[in-house]
């Protein structure tokens, strides 16, 4: 099944600068990658996705490109915010059956004022 | 937040008692799917359903059953709970085509104590 790795796992920027996340995945023939936002005692909220077809894709102060040679895929956010602080998942197709999503373990994302 | 709701949002109960979560839609969805949250591991599979009566295995689904009789409806059981069930559960659902490759939505989750 898939195997999905994410970095780091803690991240503390200051605000108005750039933060980046990092996922590598095992599955070749996996085409479709989205990251997940989740703010403490919440649910999982899709901010933003990337199919393979494509190797960058923007929303606003977000952005996810794609490298499906190396197999990994990196969130970009900019100018950020103290709302953005929160923990952020990357997936990717296969969780363990032909269907679902795998999921790396999280970035907790600190936003210093 | 994608008309699905999760009961009951909190539960506590004791080692070898059966548990059941539910899990409900109202946006006539075909895939539904049971995860768990847990620090340190991210979210897992646990079951999920491509239709009525239609159900498999994820990654996590020892000691977990569960049964989708209608659409609407997903209800993941616990037969006899133990400590390592205690977890975040959360529903999600979409419109798959298979193979995962459709964006997901996530119900707001239950909340298990087992002692």
């Amino acid at each position: 099944g898939e195997n999905v790795e994410q970095h780091p796992s803690t991240l503390s920027v200051q605000e108005g600068d750039s933060a980046v996340i990092k996922c590598t995945y095992s599955d070749s023939a996996s085409n479709y990658f989205p990251w997940y936002k989740q703010e403490l005692g919440k649910r999982p909220q899709l901010i933003i996705d990337i199919r393979s077809n494509v190797g960058e894709k923007k929303d606003q102060r977000i952005a996810v490109t794609l490298n499906k040679t190396a197999k990994h895929f990196s969130l970009h956010i900019t100018e950020t915010q103290p709302e953005d602080s929160a923990v952020y998942f990357c997936a990717a197709p296969g969780g363990g059956g032909a269907d679902g999503l795998t999921f790396g373990k999280g970035t907790h994302l600190i936003i210093q004022p | 937040d994608a008309g699905i709701t999760q009961s009951p949002r909190h539960k506590v109960t004791e080692t070898g008692t059966p548990v059941t979560l539910r899990c409900h839609q109202t946006e006539n969805h075909r895939y539904m799917y049971w995860y768990r949250q847990d620090p340190g591991h991210g979210l897992r599979l646990i079951h999920y359903s491509y239709g009525v009566k239609d159900t498999d295995k994820g990654e996590v689904s020892d000691g977990y059953s569960v049964s989708r009789s209608k659409t609407e409806d997903f209800l993941l059981t616990l037969e006899s709970a133990t400590s390592s069930q205690t977890s975040v559960y959360f529903c999600a659902i979409s419109e798959s085509t298979g193979l995962g490759q459709e964006t997901q939505y996530f119900g707001p989750g239950t909340r298990l104590l087992v002692l």
